[in-house]
């Protein structure tokens, strides 16, 4: 069965400093790969996805993330965080038949000045 | 081009009542789906509609139904309320069904009194 680990449930980093934000999942086949971030009140928007290719995907608002079929990871990653990064970061994988995605527990983020 | 609207925003009910929420996905888009977001349960799938036709289900209590138009547009209900049922409520509508990146709305958050 599909399933989705993100094993920091908080991480606190300062302005300007870098960001790996950690993602494992069980998977039989290629996985479909999904970051989305969520800010309070909201719902979810897309950074990124992996479909096949390349397995260094580029996203929104300058983050980035590697598909690493060896170790069943994909994590994200930014070079500098800005404040509005702050906010819930969730993990995604596409399940085996339709639109049903299994998400991880979440990453909350807080950038401190 | 408009986004994912889910209508009401906010809704206040008394358990053993039912609710009606409501799905319109982005212009174009076939599949919608939802799911409950919990702070204990996290983010979990509902169910998928596409072309009017449940496609998928996940694993919720029969209380939980939803349909779609021929218009694409989405309603779930959620009948015989109880106080764990309060929660967001996300759509997200994709083009096609399979895997494909979705699109969430800003969700409805319900409160079971």
């Amino acid at each position: 069965a599909q399933s989705v680990t993100q094993p920091d449930i908080h991480i606190t980093v300062s302005e300007g400093a870098s960001l790996e934000l950690r993602c494992n999942y069980s998977y039989g086949a290629t996985p479909y790969l999904f970051w989305y971030v969520q800010s309070p009140g909201q719902g979810l928007q897309l950074l990124l996805k992996y479909f096949s290719g390349d397995t260094l995907v580029q996203g929104i608002k300058g983050f980035e993330a590697e598909f690493k079929r060896s170790q069943s990871s994909f994590n994200l990653r930014k070079p500098s965080v800005h404040w509005s990064d702050a906010a819930e970061y969730f993990c995604a994988v596409g399940g085996d038949t339709g639109n049903q995605f299994y998400f991880g527990t979440g990453t909350s983020l807080t950038v401190i000045p | 081009k408009a986004g994912v609207t889910q209508t009401p925003r906010y809704l206040i009910k008394t358990r053993g009542q039912q609710v009606t929420l409501s799905c319109s996905p982005i212009s174009g888009h076939r599949s919608v789906s939802w799911y409950q977001q919990t702070p204990g349960q996290g983010l979990q799938f509902l169910f998928e509609y596409f072309s009017e036709t449940q496609r998928n289900k996940g694993n919720f209590p029969g209380r939980f139904s939803g349909r779609q138009f021929s218009n694409s547009r989405s309603e779930m209900n959620v009948s015989t309320l109880e106080l764990g049922d309060s929660a967001l409520y996300l759509c997200a509508s994709s083009l096609q069904t399979g895997s494909t990146e979705a699109f969430f709305g800003q969700g409805t958050r319900l409160t079971v009194v």
